[in-house]
């Protein structure tokens, strides 16, 4: 079982629609989550970061963290063809002494059609 | 004010060689991490320093090697380059190990 893991895709939806991106991690003890949005040829940008239970808020886009059920979703209203790209979802987890490495899914692309 | 900023953004070696990239964080950032990501999967972590010492170290052969300097700069070597290697290289920049993480534009790396 990977560690994080995503749909690969592509998640296609018309342009105005809720694009739905869902993310699963295996280990417990994660305790930050982020999603990066990568286009094509491009490198990731962070677009939402969240870090406790619930629904977190950033203009078009919510994240939400159910720590119970280990699953991470990114919310993108209005999607717009500007949007198409792969979302990758990342999970970190701290010890003592450890670091905080971002574990990364294998991404979801999303097609946002016209 | 200045992103995360990478050197070269793009380079293509031959087998055998070795490589350096270079990292400048965003200003006032103290952590930089090193990530591999070839096509169509998400990165992988190959390092992290923060205060210029490593703090971490993802599964990857001896080949690969990091510091951080003073200015909290970083270079990634990875001496005797192999076909596997061909990936782009994404540098990390932090203020702290647990907090939100940016990335540079990249090196693509290509070896023949």
């Amino acid at each position: 079982q990977k560690e994080v893991e995503q749909n690969s895709g592509p998640l296609s939806v018309p342009e105005g629609a809720i694009a739905s991106l869902n993310c699963t991690y295996s280990d417990r003890g994660s305790q930050s989550f982020f999603w990066y949005r990568q286009y094509s040829g491009k490198s990731p940008e962070l677009i939402m970061s969240i870090y406790s239970n619930g629904d977190k808020e950033d203009g078009r886009f919510t994240a939400q963290l159910n720590k119970a059920s280990q699953y991470v979703s990114l919310l993108i209203r209005d999607s717009q063809p500007s949007d198409s790209a792969t979302y990758l979802c990342a999970v970190r987890k701290i010890r003592s002494g450890n670091t905080g490495k971002l574990i990364f899914g294998q991404g979801t692309t999303l097609q946002v059609k016209p | 004010d200045a992103g995360v900023t990478q050197s070269p953004t793009h380079l293509i070696k031959t087998r055998g060689q070795h490589v350096t990239l270079r990292c400048s964080p965003i200003s006032g950032h103290k952590s930089v991490s090193w990530y591999q990501q070839v096509l169509g999967q998400g990165p992988q972590f190959i390092f992290q320093y923060y205060e210029k010492e490593e703090r971490g170290r993802g599964n990857f052969p001896d080949r690969f090697s990091a510091r951080q300097f003073p200015n909290y700069s970083s270079e990634l070597n990875v001496n005797a380059l192999l076909l596997g290697d061909s990936a782009l290289y994404l540098c990390a920049s932090s203020d702290d190990l647990n907090t939100e993480a940016f990335f540079g534009q990249g090196t693509r790396l290509t070896v023949v």
